[in-house]
């Protein structure tokens, strides 16, 4: 089994609408992180948690939200999608070992707004 | 904000040659990740490095963490159709803070 699974993994929806995006993980990590991925700009910080009651603002958070609710569930909302929130999402998990903190990614989720 | 500079875009390359690929940084990391993204699919880590002048290899992938801290390069020897595939470099400075900054990426393309 993946030790990073997203949920759906892919979705087409309307503009307006409320979407989530759900992460779950069996690494046992703390830290948890929501990137979008487009085309010819990599990958880009959405959000990301350190622990439970840990939420932190990235790169390109506005027009967002998420809700860590437990050690292994991050979830990603976008309140109103809009079309260029059209894109490749991910979520990765990572632990603090030895001073590093190396991130493993799920299996992303292509979400299509219309 | 921190920004990768990762070349090249795309290589076209024979089966069995040997590739080369690099990033390049204004800022100074202490970690340097390359990363492998199969269509459809979510990177994969190949290589963590971790210290100025690190060497690590992984079967036929040998990357390093330059002295500077602000470069690191990825070869792949001997090249296989399983290779193609869309490389990134990634950057992560301090405990992790504001998440990995990444290269736009190198994408491989194998000529059998």
């Amino acid at each position: 089994d993946a030790d990073v699974t997203q949920t759906p993994r892919n979705r087409i929806t309307k503009t307006g609408k409320r979407i989530m995006l759900e992460c779950s993980q069996t690494k046992g990590h703390d830290r948890m992180y929501w990137y979008r991925q487009d085309p010819g700009l990599g990958l880009r910080l959405i959000y990301y948690s350190f622990d439970v009651k840990d939420i932190n603002k990235g790169e390109i958070s506005d027009g967002y939200s998420v809700s860590r609710q437990a050690q292994a569930k991050f979830s990603l909302s976008l309140e109103s999608a809009i079309p260029n929130q059209t894109a490749l999402y991910f979520c990765a998990t990572s632990d603090l070992f030895q001073g590093t903190d190396t991130q493993y990614f799920g299996p992303g989720t292509r979400l299509t707004v219309l | 904000g921190q920004q990768l500079n990762q070349s090249p875009q795309s290589m076209f390359i024979q089966e069995g040659e040997d590739v080369s690929m690099n990033c390049t940084s204004s800022s100074i990391f202490n970690t340097w990740l390359w990363y492998k993204q199969d269509p459809g699919e979510g990177p994969v880590l190949l290589i963590a490095l971790y210290k100025a002048g690190e060497l690590t290899s992984n079967g036929r992938l040998t990357a390093q963490f330059g002295i500077t801290r602000k470069d690191s390069f990825l070869n792949i020897s001997a090249s296989i159709p399983s290779d193609v595939g869309i490389y990134f470099c990634a950057g992560l400075s301090g405990g992790g803070a504001d998440g990995l900054t990444f290269g736009k990426g190198t994408h491989l393309i194998i000529q059998p």
